[in-house]
C-alpha cells in the first residue's frame, strides 16, 4: 500500500533554515509527480510546491518562491522541501502528497514551527 | 489565480441526513476539479476527482457533480464517519493548484 512518511519538523527561529523529508514506498515513485501542501493551525489547506516526476520540472506558490526548493531522489524514493528564511507565517503541518492534478495519497505532515 | 470559494463555512446536519456542500471557482476549471475529506489529525483522502468520479474504495453514498464554475458534493445519508472538513481543490490552471477553504460538517 502508498506510505508517505514525511520528518524533519521542528521548532526554528525566525530567518532560520529546515528541510524536510517525504519517504515514500508501495508505488513506482519515479513514475509520480509530488505535491507539498501545508495547513497552518486551525486553517485550510495551502499549496506549496510541486515537482515533475523526473525532477524536471518545479513550480511554487507565491508565498514561498526564492526561499523553498523542491527537489527528489529517485534513487532513495525520497522528496524533499528545503526552506530558508522562514517566518512565523511559514508555521504549518507539511504534508507530502502524490500525484499531479489531484493529490491521491497524502502523508500525515511534519510540523514546523517558526518561533524565536 | 483561480480562487475556490466554498460554501456554507459550517453544515450541522443529523446522522441519516442528507449534505449538500457547494464550490464556485473564480473562472471556469471545465470538471477539473476534487472533492477532499480530512477528519481531525488525519491526512486529507481523495474522494472525487473530474468533477463527479469517485475515488477508490469511496462509498456510492458521496457523489459529486457541476462543471464550470459551480459544483456540488452531496453525500446522500449521512454516517458518523463522514463528520469531517471537506475541501473542494481545482487543477484546471495549474500553477498554483488551488483550494478552497473547507466546509466542516458537523453533528446537529
Amino acid at each position: 500500500q502508498v506510505q508517505l512518511v514525511e520528518s524533519g519538523g521542528g521548532v526554528v527561529q525566525p530567518g532560520g533554515s529546515l528541510r524536510l523529508s517525504c519517504a515514500a514506498s508501495g508505488f513506482t515513485f519515479s513514475n509520480y509527480g509530488m505535491h507539498w501542501v501545508r495547513q497552518a493551525p486551525g486553517k485550510g489547506l495551502e499549496w506549496v510546491a510541486f515537482i515533475w516526476h523526473d525532477g524536471s520540472n518545479q513550480y511554487y506558490a507565491d508565498s514561498v518562491k526564492g526561499r523553498f526548493t523542491i527537489s527528489r531522489d529517485n534513487s532513495k524514493n525520497t522528496l524533499y522541501l528545503q526552506m530558508s528564511s522562514l517566518s512565523a507565517e511559514d508555521t504549518a503541518v507539511y504534508s507530502c502528497a502524490k500525484g499531479r492534478d489531484t493529490m491521491t495519497y497524502w502523508g500525515q505532515g511534519t510540523l514546523v514551527t517558526v518561533s524565536s | 489565480e483561480i480562487v475556490m470559494t466554498q460554501s456554507p463555512a459550517t453544515l450541522s446536519v443529523s446522522p441519516g441526513e442528507r449534505a449538500t456542500l457547494s464550490c464556485r471557482a473564480s473562472q471556469s476549471v471545465s470538471s477539473n476539479l476534487a472533492w477532499y475529506q480530512q477528519k481531525p489529525g488525519q491526512a486529507p483522502r481523495l474522494l472525487i476527482y473530474g468533477a463527479s468520479t469517485r475515488a477508490t474504495g469511496i462509498p456510492a453514498r458521496f457523489s459529486g457533480s457541476g462543471s464550470g464554475t459551480e459544483f456540488t458534493l452531496t453525500i446522500s445519508s449521512l454516517q458518523s464517519e463522514d463528520f469531517a472538513v471537506y475541501y473542494c481543490q481545482q487543477y484546471n490552471n495549474w500553477p498554483p493548484w488551488t483550494f478552497g477553504q473547507g466546509t466542516k460538517m458537523e453533528i446537529k
